[in-house]
């Protein structure tokens, strides 16, 4: 089955440790991204990438780190977290050549505390 | 850049009746604009596209948006709608030429049996 999953589904962890949010997908896509839904704010984009070991900074990047070592993988790292990166995170991949469909992971609800 | 405003966070309708989703964009560019839909715990779903052509696009679920390039709009409509129509519904814009989407802060559409 065509998908993109993202483990762990949730999290809670304390502020400054360490984490790692995995997405990964099995339909060959070149495009990823990361974004995080917060009420009232809507989806705000964290970090895309165009292909292997292409990244680039999407609006709100800050605290936050990608890597694109392989196709399928594109993971969401946070280095330190803080209660202010309490969030529900997705992460999305598009086709070649049709990176305006999106396909949605189910998203990852953490909570920094 | 480009933005995104979805006019009512939160929309009641009665089953079988019409409805409509409201959306304007801001940009100085050419745009692409897009409608997902995400349900309860569950990932983002593209409903429809707007990409060139025909300003009235239709989607899945019976949906269709319409276009409007003077007004900036891009409303989201249904003639009758379902109970499984309850969710929550994304306005989201890119440019032509770009590689990120900016997405509206949703309206919570309830389907009132």
């Amino acid at each position: 089955e065509a998908q993109v999953t993202q483990n762990p589904r949730y999290l809670i962890t304390v502020t400054g440790k360490k984490l790692t949010v995995t997405c990964s997908q099995n339909m060959n896509h070149e495009y990823m991204s990361w974004y995080r839904q917060d009420p009232g704010l809507g989806l705000r984009q964290i970090y895309y990438s165009m292909n292997v070991e292409v990244t680039d900074k999407g609006d709100v990047p800050e605290g936050y780190k990608v890597s694109r070592k392989e196709k399928r993988n594109f993971p969401l790292i946070l280095e330190s977290p803080s209660p202010n990166q309490t969030s529900l995170y997705f992460c999305a991949s598009s086709p070649p050549g049709r990176w305006t469909e999106a396909f949605f992971g189910q998203g990852t609800r953490l909570t920094v505390v | 850049a480009q933005s995104v405003t979805q006019l009512d966070s939160q929309v009641p309708v009665f089953e079988e009746a019409p409805v409509e989703l409201r959306c304007n964009y801001s940009s100085s560019v050419s745009v692409y604009l897009f409608w997902y839909v995400q349900y309860p715990n569950q990932g983002l779903q593209l409903l429809l596209k707007y990409l060139s052509g025909s300003t009235l696009v239709k989607g899945i679920n019976g949906f269709e948006a319409e276009f409007n390039k003077s007004q900036t709009s891009f409303h989201l409509r249904k003639p009758s709608v379902h109970i499984s129509d309850t969710a929550e519904y994304f306005c989201a814009v890119s440019g032509v030429t770009g590689n990120q989407f900016y997405f509206g802060t949703g309206t919570s559409l309830t389907v009132i049996p």
